[in-house]
């Protein structure tokens, strides 16, 4: 059964770069979609992007500009960057696995979590 | 953009009641609509996709209908497990999640 799991800082400035990855065990992340889907305390889900194993990627257009989410499939792991973050950032971040193989607009497999607060 | 919205927000409901929960598209989706469970504190979980597929290992008192712009989630008899809050997802290019509805105990 494939796992996966966020890691990465839980306090981040105002300003600086959010920086998170997830690590996929159990399978492959290779003919798969991948995406990182947010939760702000107390709301509901926000998708933030998505790629494929090899490297292409679609991201939210009210965040397109401050997204990039990549992979290093030797390490069957895929990354999250959102830049110029702000208090409004603040939330759990998921990754998630497609259901597939190849296309498939809906997640399967999700993560636990991780809490990113957004503060000085 | 494409906006999601469901109703109700908020639903009371009993052990074994038959409950349904709408979710609306601003425009055509055609099928490309998914429903989640999340309990509190965890990762939602996938019910449906495509509208009407039930995912496996899913009960299947979980059924999903309807295509274009409405489609509906129905628990045919609720069980303890199914208090929770529940999530349509569609998908047009982009994703977009509906706000939610919360099932909670009467």
């Amino acid at each position: 059964q494939v796992q996966l799991q966020e890691s990465g800082p839980g306090l981040v400035k105002p300003s600086e770069t959010l920086s998170l990855t997830c690590t996929v065990s159990g399978g492959s992340i290779s003919n798969y979609y991948w995406s990182w889907i947010r939760q702000p305390p107390g709301k509901g889900l926000e998708w933030v992007g998505y790629m494929y194993y090899s490297g292409n990627t679609n991201y939210n257009p009210s965040l397109k500009s401050r997204v990039t989410i990549s992979v290093d499939t030797s390490k069957n792991q895929f990354s999250l960057k959102l830049s110029s973050v702000t208090a409004a950032d603040t939330a759990v971040y998921y990754c998630a696995r497609h259901k597939g193989p190849s296309w498939f607009p809906n997640f399967q497999h999700w993560g636990q979590g991780s809490l990113v607060t957004v503060s000085s | 953009d494409i906006q999601m919205t469901q109703s109700p927000s908020t639903l009371s409901a009993s052990v074994g009641d038959r409950v349904t929960i709408t979710c609306r598209a601003s425009q055509s989706i055609s099928r490309w609509l998914a429903w989640y469970q999340q309990v509190a504190g965890k990762a939602p979980k996938l019910l449906i996709y495509d509208a009407s597929n039930l995912e496996s290992g899913v009960p299947s008192r979980f059924s999903g209908s309807g295509s274009g712009t409405e489609f509906t989630l129905t628990i045919s008899s609720l069980q303890p497990d199914d208090f929770a809050t529940y999530y349509c997802q569609q998908y047009n290019g982009y994703f977009t999640f509906g706000p939610g509805t919360k099932v909670d105990i009467k």
